[in-house]
């Protein structure tokens, strides 16, 4: 099946900078990579998703990068902010397969 | 739209008793799937129904969870005896169509077992 690698485990950032999240899959033939932030106490939300059809997505400051070929894809979040601070979880799958999870990266922005 | 419905929000049993847990998705959503969340990790699927059918219950520990959608609907997931590692967050989302669709989760039911 498939395995998603996700790392760092946490990040601490100024706000302002720049943070980028980085994740690998095992199954070449995943083709749906959505990334998910959590906050406490609540459940995963969809932030941004891309297809493998397609090399990079952007919404406003966040994009999301995928290379096939190396079978990694990225999530960059530009001009951080305090409530950008979560956890955020990338995922993949394939077809009807149902999504794997990474474990997750902790963001934390201070002020 | 009114996202996803789970309860209770948490709950606290001693080990070999049982547990149920409901939630209801967005309406119109074909697919729903029970997750279970434990601290520091990812999400792990336990069971995907579409509609009222199982999809994937492979990972699933049969001998204690069993989960039902019987009207297509709301759906409730179980655990009969509990253990101690079965707490957890327990989470439910639900999504329009089944293939690489945006999965919608509710805020999950917290479980500790003591």
């Amino acid at each position: 099946g498939e395995n998603v690698e996700q790392h760092p485990s946490t990040l601490s950032v100024q706000e302002g900078d720049s943070a980028v999240i980085k994740c690998t899959y095992s199954d070449s033939a995943s083709n749906y990579f959505p990334w998910y932030k959590q906050e406490l106490g609540k459940g995963p939300q969809l932030i941004i998703d891309i297809r493998s059809n397609v090399g990079e997505k952007k919404d406003q400051r966040i994009a999301v990068t995928l290379n096939k070929t190396a079978k990694h894809f990225s999530l960059h979040i530009t001009e951080t902010q305090p409530e950008d601070s979560a956890v955020y979880f990338c995922a993949a799958s394939r077809g009807y397969s149902t999504l794997t999870f990474g474990k997750g990266t902790m963001l934390l922005v201070s002020p | 739209e009114a996202g996803v419905a789970q309860s209770p929000r948490y709950k606290i049993i001693e080990k070999r008793q049982s547990v149920a847990f409901w939630c209801n998705p967005i309406s119109g959503h074909a697919t729903l799937y029970w997750y279970q969340q434990i601290l520091g990790q990812g999400p792990k699927l336990l069971i995907q129904f579409q509609n009222n059918g199982v999809v994937d219950d492979s990972q699933l520990p049969k001998d204690r969870f069993s989960a039902e959608r019987l009207k297509g609907v709301d759906s409730t997931l179980k655990i009969q005896p509990a253990k101690l590692e079965d707490s957890a967050v327990y989470l439910c989302a639900s999504s329009l169509v089944q293939t690489n669709s945006p999965l919608h989760f509710g805020n999950g039911t917290r479980l500790t077992v003591t």
